[in-house]
Order: C-alpha cells, then structure tokens, then sequence
C-alpha cells in the first residue's frame, strides 16, 4: 500500500526557509493530488495546499504569497517550501494523498518543525 | 471560505455508550465531508468519506450522516480505542478546511 514519509530539518531560524519533503513509496504520483498539511502543538489542523501530479497547484490563501509546492516524478516525491517563517509557522507538518475534490489519505506520520533563532 | 464548527469541543463517555458528534458548515458542501480520528502523537486517520462511506479498514461501529450543512459521525458503541480526537474536514472547493475537532475522552 502507499506510505508517505516526511523528512527536512527540524529547526528553522525566523526569516528563513522551510524545506520539507515527502518520499513516497508502494505507489505512484501519478493522477493524484498531493498535499501538505501542518497542526501547531496542541491545535487543530490546517491544510497549506496541493501539487496535482502534472504540477498545477493550489495554496491556501492565508499563505499563499510564503508557499511553493513541487514534484519531483522521477524520485517519486513532492517538496513543501515556506518563506519566509515566524514562530507561527512552528507546527508538525504532514504530508498526504488527496485535495482539491479528495479527501486525505494515507498521511505520512508528521515532523515537527520549530521556528526559533 | 467554508466555516466548519465541530460541537461539541470536548464529550466525556464511557466504553459502551454511544458517542455523537456534530459538523456544521457555513454554507453547503454537499457530501463532501470526511472525517478523521487523530490519537497522540499519530497522524489523522480517515474514518469516513463522502459524508457517509467508511474507509477501508474502520469498524462498522462508525457512522456517518448528512448532507449540505449538517453531518454527523456517530459511534455506536465506544471502545477504549476510541476516545481520540476527532476533525471533520469537506473538500471540492478551495481551500479545503478542517473543524476545530470534538475530543471524545473518558
């Protein structure tokens, strides 16, 4: 079955840039919708956007001039950047199949990612 | 934007008893809401698509009601597993968004 991996750094300076990516395996990029999603500590979620695997994409509108969302089909991943972070942007950040007209699922298992200098 | 308003926040039951939650939109998503139980330290996992659908895998003792701007996930007979929170999210019209979650706790 799909499973979806997150991996990048788990500290990120304020002003900087976040650089996640997502591995996914037992299953291919193609025809799906690809998203990333973040939960601050002890909230709720909040979906950041898509990448459609032709790599027409979607962001949501709270972050969109900070966000860049990208495939990469011949490593069978898709990449995450946000810039530039404050502390608000610290959150466990989620990869996961589905957006746009789908709902989320699988979901990777999430990294924690801290803004702080 | 679609307003998703979970109630209500927090449900203290017991294994046994019948849990019921609610999602309220803020204008109609039609049947495009799922649902999603998240445990610490775990990822949301799907439970219900297409407002009424189970996903693969998740005991028929989930339920899923509704249609427009109400839906509800009902579980008919809590287990120590269940007590989770729960999110309701709709998709299908950009940007997708997410309740603020229903803890259901013992």
């Amino acid at each position: 079955q799909v499973q979806l991996q997150e991996s990048g750094p788990g500290l990120v300076k304020p002003s900087e840039t976040l650089s996640l990516t997502c591995n996914v395996s037992g299953g291919s990029l193609r025809n799906f919708y690809w998203s990333w999603i973040r939960q601050p500590p002890g909230k709720g979620l909040e979906w950041v956007g898509y990448s459609y695997y032709t790599g027409s994409t979607s962001y949501n509108p709270s972050l969109k001039s900070r966000v860049t969302i990208s495939l990469d089909t011949s490593k069978n991943q898709f990449s995450l950047k946000l810039s530039p972070v404050t502390a608000a942007d610290t959150a466990v950040y989620y990869c996961a199949r589905g957006g746009a007209t789908v709902w989320f699922d699988p979901w990777g298992q999430g990294t924690l990612v801290t803004v702080s200098s | 934007e679609i307003v998703l308003t979970q109630s209500p926040g927090t449900l203290s039951l017991s294994p046994g008893e019948r849990a019921t939650l609610s999602c309220r939109a803020s204008q109609s998503v039609t049947s495009s809401l799922a649902w999603y139980q998240q445990k610490p330290g775990q990822p949301p996992r799907l439970l219900i698509y297409g407002a009424s659908s189970r996903a693969t895998g998740i005991p028929d003792r989930f339920s899923g009601s509704g249609s427009g701007t109400d839906f509800t996930l009902t579980i008919s007979r809590l287990e120590p597993e269940d007590f989770a929170v729960y999110y309701c999210q709709h998709y299908g019209s950009s940007p997708d968004t997410f309740g603020g979650g229903t803890k259901v706790e013992i």
